[in-house]
């Protein structure tokens, strides 16, 4: 089975601090992919990142980087200098390698960056 | 392309009553699929279609019925709605190759509420 957990339920900032999110997973699987989607006020889905578990390096896009970690199973997301524009709910998702119909999402995490 | 559409954008309901929720894409997608989401608990899999003729249960089937009679067409079912089923709904849709390779796009959502 299958498990995505993201204990932090809302982080509040400041705008221009840093906001980091944490993503922890469980799998029996030996490959798998891991990804970060943004969900905005407006509702839709946003697809911000996939990492295979193959690739450990750490990855940076803008003032978004992700530290995917194998050994303690994590796949943490930060913003740095974080704007109001970032606010919205985040979730961190696994898929097995193979059958990879589903998409396991984790609870989310409510980032609100105030003015 | 006009993408993940779905209709309607919101629709209340009374218990008891069926009604169909739609999804169409025109990216010639062999794979989509249905996720709600609910408050705490991120996104489930409802049901997914691997192609055209082709569907299989997701995480949380009970209550829904889908089918796909076309590559474009993924229709949500419900039979007999419960307040239980008060929730978002997404369908979402990618190309056959790996998940980890092919984007998986969402619809901007349909919320329905059940009375």
């Amino acid at each position: 089975a299958q498990k995505v957990t993201q204990a932090q339920t809302e982080i509040s900032v400041v705008e221009k601090e840093d906001v980091t999110l944490d993503c922890v997973y469980e799998t029996r699987d030996t490959t798998y992919y891991l990804f970060w989607y943004k969900q905005p006020p407006s509702g839709e889905l946003v697809f911000l990142i996939r990492r295979n578990s193959f690739d450990e390096q750490n990855e940076i896009s803008g003032r978004y980087s992700w530290n995917f970690q194998k050994s303690t199973s994590s796949f943490n997301f930060t913003i740095t200098a974080s704007q109001v524009v970032d606010s919205a709910v985040y979730f961190c998702a696994l898929s097995a390698y193979v059958n990879d119909y589903k998409l396991s999402f984790g609870a989310g995490t409510t980032v609100t960056v105030r003015a | 392309n006009a993408g993940v559409t779905q209709t309607p954008k919101f629709q209340v309901l009374k218990t008891g009553q069926s009604m169909t929720l739609q999804c169409a894409q025109d990216m010639n997608h062999e794979y989509m699929s249905w996720y709600r989401q609910d408050p705490g608990m991120g996104l489930r899999l409802i049901h997914y279609s691997v192609g055209a003729g082709i569907t299989d249960q997701g995480e949380v089937p009970n209550g829904y019925n889908v089918s796909r009679s076309t590559t474009e067409d993924f229709p949500l079912r419900l039979l007999s709605a419960a307040p239980s089923q008060t929730s978002v709904y997404f369908c979402a849709s990618r190309l056959r190759g790996l998940l980890g390779q092919e984007t998986q796009y969402f619809g901007p959502g349909t919320r329905l509420l059940v009375l």
